[in-house]
C-alpha cells in the first residue's frame, strides 16, 4: 500500500511569505500529525488531526495552522515566515490511538 | 519541549558489533516507540513497547522498558553498515489526548564496515 506522501519535497521561501504543505496519509488512517525538526530544537510536535478535528496542538505560535479534509488529507500553513521556520516538516499518520506512526519523507523548508 | 534524553548522543561501532542506546523520560506513558532516521529523511517506526511490557524483540532489535526508572534501551545486535542512522525514542504520554509523541534528542549511530 502507498505510504504517507508529503508535497512538495523542497521549498524555498522569502521572509514574510506564507507557505502551505500537504500530506496524504495511508489509506484508512484518520489521525494525521505534524512535526517540525530542526538541528537546535530537535523533533517537536505541531498538531494532530482526527476526522477533521484538531485534537492536540503543540507550543507553536498562531502563525502555524493546519486542517484536515474529509478524505483525511491534511495541510499545514505557516504565515509570515521567519528565518527560524527553516526546518524539515514531517507528517505522520496512524491507524489507532497509541499506535505506531508512519512518517512521510518530509518537506524541507528553507526561509531566506 | 523534549521529554526524552538519549544517551549516548553518538556511537561508532564496527560491523558485527552490538549497539546499545538508552532513553530516559519524565512522565507516565502509554507506550514508548523507537524510530530510525536516515540522513534527514522521514522517520521509520522500529518498535513499540507498551507501559505494561518489559521487553520486546523484533528481528535484530531488542527493547527494554523500566517504568519505575522511566527509562528504555534499544539494542541492535550484529550491526550492519545499513544500520547507520539516527535513532529516536518517543513517548506517548498518558495525560495527552489523541496522538502526540514527544521525542528524545536522538542517538547518531555510525557502523563502520
Amino acid at each position: 500500500k502507498a505510504g504517507v506522501t508529503q508535497t512538495p519535497r523542497y521549498l524555498i521561501k522569502t521572509r514574510g511569505q506564507q507557505v502551505t504543505l500537504s500530506c496524504s496519509p495511508i489509506s484508512g488512517h484518520r489521525s494525521v500529525s505534524w512535526y517540525q525538526q530542526t538541528p537546535g530544537q530537535g523533533l517537536q510536535f505541531l498538531f494532530e488531526y482526527f476526522s477533521e478535528t484538531q485534537r492536540n496542538k503543540g507550543n507553536f505560535p498562531g502563525r502555524f495552522s493546519g486542517r484536515q479534509f474529509s478524505n483525511s488529507r491534511s495541510e499545514m500553513n505557516v504565515s509570515t515566515l521567519e528565518l527560524g521556520d527553516s526546518a524539515l516538516y514531517l507528517c505522520a499518520s496512524s491507524l489507532w490511538d497509541s499506535y505506531g506512526y508512519t512518517f512521510g519523507s518530509g518537506t524541507r523548508l528553507t526561509v531566506v | 519541549s523534549q521529554q526524552g534524553e538519549e544517551d549516548p548522543q553518538a556511537l561508532s561501532i564496527q560491523e558485527g558489533e552490538n549497539a546499545t542506546m538508552n532513553c530516559s523520560y519524565k512522565t507516565s506513558i502509554n507506550n514508548l516507540q523507537w524510530y530510525r532516521q536516515n540522513s534527514g529523511r522521514g522517520l521509520v517506526h522500529l518498535i513499540l513497547i507498551r507501559s505494561n511490557e518489559r521487553e520486546k524483540h523484533s528481528g535484530r532489535l531488542r527493547v527494554t522498558l523500566d517504568t519505575s526508572k522511566k527509562s528504555s534501551s534499544l539494542l541492535i545486535t550484529a550491526s550492519r553498515a545499513a544500520d547507520t542512522a539516527s535513532y529516536f525514542c518517543a513517548t506517548d504520554e498518558k495525560k495527552a489526548a489523541g496522538n502526540k509523541l514527544t521525542f528524545g534528542g536522538g542517538t547518531r549511530v555510525l557502523v563502520k564496515p
